[in-house]
């Protein structure tokens, strides 16, 4: 099973609603990550998780906050987002927190969110 | 961080092959080169990586000059199910840049 899934596809929420986002891989892999991806635009990694623990967060709002409750889930807890916080947001995980040689990202098929 | 350069979009047409170049000027000793496949609304899928010289597998081939400043994907025999982004990332396995996508191809194949 090389396959991360991710839950809902699709997502509309308003200003004021909290929601959250999941993230699920039975591969074994130990590293997971949140990436946000803007129309047209390349993805851009938001946080990542090694070993569970959060190893990096690239300067994201406090508005959205990550969990790892376990080696298999990654959620992402939203809260008072803004219109301009539309986006793909994909996970992905990989067996070791920085793919070295050999090693690679697998991405999940994301989910489209609209915040009105 | 390393930057990489790619050219914004590319056109071909069935059948013809396909070389995107990546630029990575400032690429470092430990540094890794590895290429992802992108179609609209899904995540990226990893193509191929490499260190240096030639690697093949069964979807592209990886071109890497001895100076390692630059690399060419190559895609034999294109289809229309290969119009993607095409994503070049560099970096070594000890840090954040082989997280970092650059801009990206965007190949549109003709029939």
């Amino acid at each position: 099973d090389t396959e991360v899934t991710q839950t809902p596809k699709h997502l509309v929420m308003g200003m004021t609603n909290k929601k959250s986002l999941k993230c699920e891989q039975h591969m074994g892999h130990r590293a997971m990550y949140w990436y946000k991806q803007k129309a047209k635009k390349p993805p851009e990694l938001m946080f990542v998780y090694s070993y569970e623990k959060l190893s990096i967060n690239e300067s994201v709002p406090s508005r959205f906050s990550p969990e790892c409750p376990n080696s298999s889930l990654l959620n992402l807890h939203l809260h008072a987002l803004q219109p301009e916080d539309s986006a793909l947001y994909l996970c992905a995980s990989s067996r070791d927190p920085f793919p070295g040689m050999q090693e690679t990202q697998y991405f999940g098929p994301g989910t489209r969110l609209l915040v009105l | 961080l390393a930057k990489t350069t790619q050219p914004i979009s590319m056109d071909s047409y069935e059948g013809q092959e396909v070389n995107i170049t990546c630029s990575h000027n400032n690429i470092a000793t430990n540094d890794y080169i590895t290429w992802y496949q992108q179609f609209p609304s899904q995540g990226p899928r990893f193509i191929i990586q490499g260190y240096k010289t030639k690697v093949t597998n069964e979807v592209a081939s990886l071109f890497i000059p001895a100076d390692r400043k630059s690399s060419t994907l190559s895609l034999p025999r294109v289809s229309l199910s290969d119009t993607a982004v095409y994503y070049c990332l560099v970096g070594e396995n000890t840090g954040r840049r082989a997280l970092t996508f650059g801009s990206g191809t965007r190949l549109q194949v003709q029939p």
